[in-house]
């Protein structure tokens, strides 16, 4: 059954510097999500993305946030300038269409900032 | 705009006993509702939907919900807990393609 992969599984980075979080959405998916879960905190929306442009996002997506997708595979999160409160699961969804609306979730990214 | 609201953030069941985890919604448009479960240090999981079709939803092991318009609930049941459900189950509502909106989740626990 085809599922949505996400890489790296955890991540550690220092306070300041950039990370990527990569995603593969499931391949006739056409809509793709970025959704965060700080620990013991309900998963927020942060950004959707179709047809090659952001369509909606969060008060936290802000400008040190970007998304992309560089491929016909790949959708990454970029975080510009990493800070604490950044720490958090980083979950990775998309959707085959807008009449479906049914969101399929990857395993996650977990991001330790120090 | 979409709110979820979750009763319940800790349920205390009994192996064998009936699972009823409580979700409550809030939408300007005709909602799209969904379960989701999260076994600890994984993803999400979709466990069953609500899509204008048929209000009673069965979905994966076991685990039902029923859309009640006029109360504004999608309730989760399973009628026998087993102790493998033991995790956390999200609430979620949509009413575009766009983002989903969760709940803070309840947090289920099976005990012999």
């Amino acid at each position: 059954e085809p599922e949505v992969t996400q890489t790296p599984s955890h991540q550690v980075t220092q306070m300041g510097q950039e990370v990527i979080l990569r995603c593969v959405p499931i391949s006739n998916h056409l809509y793709f999500y970025w959704y965060r879960q700080i620990l013991g905190q309900k998963v927020e929306f942060l950004v959707s993305f179709y047809n090659n442009e952001i369509s909606e996002k969060s008060e936290i997506f802000d400008d040190q946030f970007s998304v992309e997708r560089p491929d016909g595979s790949n959708f990454t999160l970029k975080i510009r300038s990493t800070k604490l409160e950044d720490s958090a699961m980083y979950f990775c969804a998309s959707s085959e269409e807008a009449g479906d609306m049914t969101q399929y979730f990857g395993p996650g990214t977990r991001l330790l900032v120090l | 705009a979409q709110s979820v609201t979750q009763l319940g953030s800790h349920v205390s069941v009994s192996e064998g006993a009936l699972v009823l985890l409580r979700c409550n919604y809030s939408s300007s448009v005709p909602p799209y509702l969904f379960w989701y479960v999260q076994y600890p240090n994984q993803g999400l999981q979709l466990l069953l939907k609500y899509t204008s079709a048929a209000t009673l939803v069965k979905g994966i092991n076991g685990f039902e919900a029923e859309f009640k318009k006029s109360e504004t609930s999608f309730h989760l049941t399973k009628p026998s807990a087993h102790m493998s459900d033991a995790a956390e189950y999200f609430c979620a509502v949509t009413g575009t393609a766009s983002k989903l909106t969760f709940g803070t989740g309840t947090r289920l626990q099976v005990t012999l």
